[in-house]
């Protein structure tokens, strides 16, 4: 099973539609996890993130955490097109052997926002 | 503004050749990635390094090499490149000062396609 599972969409919605966004992970000992956005011919960037379970939020925006369902969601209220990107759940992991702290990533959702 | 720039945004080579992807980052970060995006597949970490002149596999080495003489650049090195390596490569860093978080900072990605 990997560590990060994410449906890869495409996902369509209408404009000023509510977005669900969800992951799913298998590790609980997991603390922090974060949400990356990558438009088209970009690389991804950071979000938001959340620190173990409960909801954080910025704007439209809105990440949620269930530790006990090891489940985590990206909310978008009033979704535009200009959000039509897609979406990467991501989980910090410490690798063996070096002193880094990187990312195990998702497969990412494609989401379109049609006007 | 943080930055981190790849020095190709498109490449086309031809099975057997060498290849070489640049990555500099101005941002003093010790970390930095290279990672492959496929369509279905996510982002794949290839290798990082947390120092100079110090490297580490990832979950796909095979057939990649790297180099990091200085700490702002990591260089992705595809031997003799193959089909199968046509993809997207996207380069990395992070700094431990922002730890627990690791978040990455990514470039805007090398599309490389092996004829």
């Amino acid at each position: 099973q990997k560590e990060v599972e994410q449906d890869p969409g495409p996902l369509s919605v209408p404009e000023g539609a509510i977005v669900s966004l969800n992951c799913t992970y298998s590790n609980s000992a997991f603390q922090y996890f974060m949400w990356y956005r990558q438009y088209s011919r970009k690389g991804p960037e950071l979000l938001m993130y959340t620190y173990s379970s409960g909801n954080k939020e910025d704007g439209r925006f809105t990440a949620q955490v269930d530790k006990s369902s090891k489940y985590i969601s990206l909310f978008i209220r009033d979704s535009q097109p200009s959000d039509s990107a897609t979406y990467l759940c991501a989980i910090p992991q410490r690798y063996s052997g070096g002193g880094a702290d990187g990312l195990t990533f998702g497969k990412g959702t494609h989401l379109i926002i049609q006007p | 503004d943080v930055k981190v720039t790849q020095s190709s945004r498109y490449l086309v080579k031809r099975t057997g050749e060498k290849v070489f992807l640049e990555c500099v980052q101005d941002m003093d970060h010790e970390n930095m990635f290279w990672y492959r995006q496929d369509p279905g597949l996510g982002l794949r970490l290839i290798y990082f390094s947390y120092d100079v002149k110090m490297k580490e596999k990832g979950d796909i080495p095979e057939g990649y090499s790297v180099s990091r003489e200085k700490k702002e650049r990591f260089s992705l090195i595809l031997e003799s490149a193959s089909t199968n390596q046509t993809s997207m490569y996207l380069c990395a860093s992070s700094s431990v000062q922002t730890k627990p978080t690791g978040e990455l900072f990514f470039g805007e990605g090398s599309r490389l396609t092996v004829l």
